[in-house]
């Protein structure tokens, strides 16, 4: 069936330091991929997203790495700081015959220590 | 602000009845999503719209439905309400059905009790 995962459901990491967040997906025919930060009482926040063509990407302060081979996604935050505390998915982009949607993992809690 | 208008955003009901809840998508989007999520959960697919046409279905039940009115406006019906209906609803929209990224809307807080 169709699923992303996540491996760790909380991550704590010291401000100032980097945060490795991943997600496993089981589709190997979803061909876009995105991460979406969600503040407590807000709807999931655009990070940045990759398409399968790329293996990586980056933006400010965010790389997003993909491995086809292993199914395998990983949001990378340089510096985190406390603004970076929230629940982090991924979330594949599959379709066919004309028809798309995005499918989400359970997502990952980080939580950036002062 | 993403841009993408849910309303209510708190909505309060009993067990057993309908509620009727409504996103207006950002200017120039034709697709919209709905979402599903309870409590400390993921967010689960229920339905898309795209140009006013059903185009995929997630795990959404029979007694939920939706539609795409022709200013692009949606709405998502619940009926017969049940306890574990309560969650965030969040409706979603973006340019094109897929392949581009997909902007979501604060949500509505559905509790029934």
């Amino acid at each position: 069936g169709e699923s992303v995962g996540l491996h760790l459901p909380t991550l704590s990491v010291q401000e100032g330091d980097n945060s490795i967040i991943n997600c496993a997906y089981s589709n190997s025919a979803s061909d876009y991929f995105i991460w979406y930060k969600q503040e407590s009482g807000k709807g999931p926040q655009f990070i940045i997203d990759i398409r399968s063509n790329m293996d990586k990407r980056q933006g400010q302060r965010v790389t997003v790495l993909l491995n086809k081979t292993v199914k395998h996604l990983s949001l990378q935050i340089a510096a985190t700081q406390p603004g970076d505390s929230a629940v982090y998915f991924c979330a594949e982009n599959s379709g066919t015959s004309g028809t798309y949607k995005y499918i989400f993992g359970t997502g990952t809690r980080l939580k950036v220590l002062a | 602000d993403s841009g993408v208008t849910q309303t209510p955003k708190h909505l309060i009901t009993a067990t057993g009845q309908r509620v009727t809840l409504r996103c207006s998508p950002r200017s120039g989007d034709l697709s919209v999503y709905w979402y599903q999520q309870s409590l400390d959960q993921g967010l689960q697919f229920l339905i898309q719209y795209y140009n006013g046409e059903e185009r995929a279905k997630g795990n959404i039940l029979e007694r939920f439905s939706a539609q795409q009115f022709p200013d692009l406006h949606s709405e998502l019906n619940l009926s017969s309400l049940e306890l574990g209906d309560s969650a965030l609803y969040f409706c979603a929209s973006s340019v094109r059905q897929g392949g581009t990224e997909a902007f979501f809307g604060q949500g509505t807080r559905l509790t029934v009790v």
